[in-house]
């Protein structure tokens, strides 16, 4: 079984200022993992992915992401947000070696960007 | 190239009554998973479809089923409706082959049960 902690559910930050998300999970098996935001009344969009390789991953809207094994962590960070980045974000895993396509989210961390 | 869509996009139902969402991937795409998304329980994974096959089932009683049909539309159905079944159903697409897990969602089916 997997689950996923992410620790702040609420996150309050000016804008140009740094934000991170913390993300724990706990699992028996190896696992990919990824982040995804979702805006107000929308659905999920993938922010940035783990699968292998590089421990830090990067996105192409200025986010980026480094897996700890050793803490099983994979935190998110940007340097400096704008308002835009106004959104729910949620920190999910999935089974490296299961078939298809499960994922398994933590709790979500909102952001909430200010002037 | 279309996104993932879904149908309808609001839905108010009584309790006691069955629903049927309907969810079209994105062209090409062979996997169609479906999660639950409330303000208490957080976003759960209800199950998978591949080749109109269930590959995964989450943890959800018998009342939430599924089906996928030959040319990879899914639809969904909850009887029996209960309050706590008041959600947004969000169902999420997998091209075969790509990218392991790159799953695209669609905007969800907002349910109501009043």
């Amino acid at each position: 079984a997997q689950s996923v902690t992410q620790l702040d559910s609420q996150v309050p930050v000016f804008e140009e200022a740094p934000v991170e998300l913390r993300c724990n999970y706990s699992s028996s098996v190896s696992v990919y993992l990824f982040w995804y935001v979702q805006y107000p009344n929308q659905g999920l969009q993938l922010l940035l992915k783990y699968l292998s390789g590089s421990t830090l991953v990067e996105s192409i809207n200025g986010f980026e992401a480094e897996f700890n094994k050793s803490q099983t962590s994979f935190h998110l960070r940007k340097p400096s947000v704008h308002i835009s980045d106004t959104a729910e974000y949620f920190c999910a895993v999935s089974d490296r070696d299961a078939a298809g396509n499960k994922l398994t989210f933590g709790g979500g961390t909102r952001v909430l960007v200010k002037p | 190239k279309a996104g993932v869509t879904q149908t309808p996009r609001y839905l108010i139902k009584t309790r006691g009554q069955q629903v049927t969402l309907s969810c079209s991937p994105i062209s090409g795409h062979r996997s169609v998973s479906w999660y639950q998304q409330t303000p208490g329980q957080g976003l759960q994974f209800l199950f998978e479809y591949f080749s109109e096959t269930q590959r995964n089932k989450g943890n959800f009683p018998g009342r939430f089923s599924g089906r996928q049909f030959s040319n990879s539309r899914s639809e969904m159905n909850v009887s029996t409706l209960e309050l706590g079944d008041s959600a947004l159903y969000l169902c999420a697409s997998t091209q075969s082959g790509s990218s392991p897990y790159e799953q695209y969602f669609g905007p969800g089916t907002r349910l109501t049960v009043t």
